[in-house]
């Protein structure tokens, strides 16, 4: 299995920009999770689905943010409009079931200036 | 609200040696798991052990185990025979099922491996 898959790697924005972040989660598993990782906040989950329902999204930070899951085996995490302080390395990570154990995506280093 | 709680930003270890990372967490859920997860220079996350809560038996990963103390709400991750390919960042995730699931991540605590 190729594990999790994100795009893009790398992204360097305006401020002001949209930006949006995709994910392609392992085969067969049921459950992504999108988190956000700063020097500053640590490791933050903003959002996961089960069965493409999002289930919990109290972590996404505010409406500038958005994530859907059309089917099992694509996710997009979407910032509107980008501000520098969005600049993070954003994984998506994917399990078979919410309790299994969660294998991460290579993540995406975001950076807007 | 549940907290975790990783009292070690950084620590360092001998080659061959032992090293234990500690980690406390804060639940008045009685069903949930906890993880350690490790995240190497390479910025990768990679699953360590995992532990459910209604287990009492200690996980083990080869040279990785825990030390799982439910009543005092301590999950501690020992690394025995320390390599250098085992320097990175590791993370104690709780895992609340209930209530449509809660997960929380501590913050980390960095880990060298010296030659």
């Amino acid at each position: 299995d190729a594990g999790v898959i994100q795009s893009p790697r790398h992204e360097v924005t305006e401020m002001g920009q949209e930006v949006t972040l995709r994910c392609k989660p392992i085969s067969g598993h049921n459950s992504l999770f999108w988190y956000r990782q700063t020097m500053m906040r640590g490791l933050e989950l903003l959002i996961y689905f089960n069965n493409n329902v999002p289930i919990d999204d109290s972590g996404m930070p505010e409406d500038r943010f958005s994530a859907k899951m059309p089917n099992a085996s694509f996710s997009t995490l979407k910032i509107q409009p980008s501000e520098p302080r969005d600049s993070a390395v954003y994984f998506c990570a994917s399990s078979s079931g919410v309790e299994g154990d969660q294998y991460f995506g290579p993540g995406t280093r975001l950076l807007v200036l | 609200a549940q907290t975790v709680t990783q009292s070690q930003p950084e620590m360092s270890v001998q080659e061959a040696e032992t090293v234990t990372l500690s980690c406390t967490y804060d639940t008045s859920e009685n069903n949930y798991y906890l993880f350690w997860y490790k995240q190497p220079p390479s910025r990768q996350m990679i699953l360590v052990i995992r532990q459910e809560a209604y287990k009492q038996q200690n996980a083990t990963e080869n040279r990785f185990s825990v030390n799982f103390q439910k009543a005092a709400k301590s999950f501690s991750l020992k690394i025995s025979d320390s390599q250098l390919g085992d320097t990175a960042m590791y993370f104690c995730l709780l895992m609340i099922y209930n209530q449509g699931g809660k997960l929380i991540f501590g913050q980390g605590t960095e880990l060298s491996v010296k030659p």
